[in-house]
């Protein structure tokens, strides 16, 4: 337990619908991430959030859309997905400005695109 | 390569051996940091080591970082089943946003 959590654990969508993965973090934290991890590739960093503000968006297609209503919550809205988006995907928080910057990550939520 | 690249990538070895597992990077960092993911799980903290640090110990686990080289390497001595999972290294940059770059990951089996 690592004090970040995630929902749905699983998630099954087709190509025309619109879901929402949350994620939430019980440490204190002020920073959280939004990772992509597909088979055989490097984690992707996808959003960084500081302080409720997106710092950092990596090429992300528009069909993924980050949501920080506060410091605790994150959520990422799916809409027209492609298959090729079928990943796990992670959410992280840390505490910036320490010197560690060490993440906590969450379990993932397993997305199946059909 | 990417920054954070991890070798081997797959490693199987019996419980009770060693293993070591490597990972290079591009780019001047802050600190090296290792992680661990269970199959189809989130990845957990393992160790941190900074720039200025070049050996570090963890229970079981100890890290090496060599900055000239550019590489660092874990090992995980007496290893058990339970130490079955992938294991990723991650850079923080020494400049701009402090932000962790991953590596592919190394694939470790242990068997008992």
């Amino acid at each position: 337990e690592t004090g970040v959590t995630q929902t749905p654990r699983h998630l099954v969508m087709g190509m025309t619908n619109k879901k929402s993965l949350k994620c939430e973090q019980h440490l204190g934290h002020n920073a959280m991430y939004w990772y992509k991890q597909s088979a055989k590739k490097p984690l992707e960093l996808m959003f960084v959030y500081s302080l409720e503000e997106r710092v950092e968006n990596n090429s992300v297609p528009s069909r993924f859309s980050p949501e920080c209503p506060n410091s605790s919550h994150l959520f990422l809205h799916l809409h027209t997905l492609q298959p090729e988006d079928s990943a796990l995907y992670l959410c992280a928080s840390s505490l910036e400005g320490t010197p560690q910057e060490t993440q906590y990550f969450g379990p993932g939520t397993r997305l199946l695109v059909l | 390569s990417q920054q954070g690249e991890e070798d081997p990538q797959a490693l199987s070895i019996q419980e009770g051996e060693n293993a070591t597992m490597n990972c290079s990077y591009k780019t001047s960092i802050n600190n090296l940091q290792w992680y661990r993911q269970n199959s189809g799980r989130g990845l957990v903290h393992l160790i941190l080591i900074r720039s200025n640090e070049r050996e570090k110990h963890s229970g079981r686990l100890r890290v090496t970082l060599d900055t000239s080289k550019k590489s660092s390497s874990l090992l995980i001595t007496a290893s058990r089943a339970a130490d079955t999972a992938s294991y990723f290294c991650a850079t923080v940059p020494d400049t701009g946003r402090r932000a962790l770059t991953f590596g592919s990951g190394t694939r470790l089996q242990v068997q008992p």
